[in-house]
């Protein structure tokens, strides 16, 4: 059981580059979710979804998409990165179509905005 | 909105018992969750409050007031593995999770 999956867990952009963080769980869950995790200031929700075609805006979401297509993926794209866009990100999941329940999270993924 | 407090570093002694507060102010209450983040690593879910009370966990036991807005998590018998982030988080009442910043516990031996 994989559970959730991310990846890339590091990368590196350049200003202005574009990129997707891709997400994926295996455990059905109608619950997905992106978060980033600077120092000294928690995980702040970029986007979330309670299932498949159904997208909404968490407390961040500026610079950043997101689509599901299906269940199991929640792929989060950065347009146009910029340094503020340094962070680590993470997606989590959970059963239940109102909205989270118990996260189930992925292992993160690092980004680093030249 | 929610504003959630929570202090920023404590350090205990192994063997030793630690409380780390929350306090939130939320505009819709629908459940309190502590999540345990060790260092480098996601966070992984430690207990979960919707009514006033303890629930107890083994060594972790968290309490609730919710005309208080006031949370806890208590560990017990501390063990050097505990040392950790951890993060209180509160989901409002269309069902979104916002978290604090997070308490760093460092067990000392």
């Amino acid at each position: 059981n994989a559970g959730v999956t991310q990846t890339p867990k590091f990368q590196v952009l350049k200003t202005g580059q574009s990129m997707t963080l891709q997400c994926a769980q295996d455990m059905n869950h109608e619950y997905m979710s992106w978060y980033r995790q600077d120092p000294g200031m928690g995980l702040r929700l970029i986007h979330y979804s309670v299932g498949a075609g159904i997208t909404d805006q968490g407390e961040v979401p500026n610079g950043y998409n997101v689509s599901r297509s299906t269940t199991e993926d929640f792929p989060l794209r950065l347009l146009s990165a910029a340094p503020s866009q340094t962070s680590v990100y993470f997606c989590a999941s959970s059963s239940g179509e109102s909205g989270a329940n118990v996260l189930t999270f992925g292992a993160g993924s690092r980004l680093t905005v030249l | 909105g929610q504003n959630i407090d929570q202090p920023t570093e404590m350090t205990a002694t192994e063997g030793a018992i630690v409380q780390i507060n929350c306090t939130y102010q939320t505009s819709g209450f629908n459940g309190l969750f502590w999540y345990q983040q060790h260092a480098g690593e996601a966070p992984t879910f430690l207990s979960y409050n919707v009514l006033d009370g303890l629930e107890e966990k083994g060594r972790f036991s968290s309490f609730l007031s919710r005309s208080k807005g006031y949370s806890y998590l208590l560990l017990k018998e501390l063990q050097m593995k505990d040392s950790a982030s951890y993060l209180c988080a509160v989901r409002d009442s269309d069902y979104k999770l916002s978290f604090g910043a997070g308490t760093t516990v460092t067990v000392r031996a």
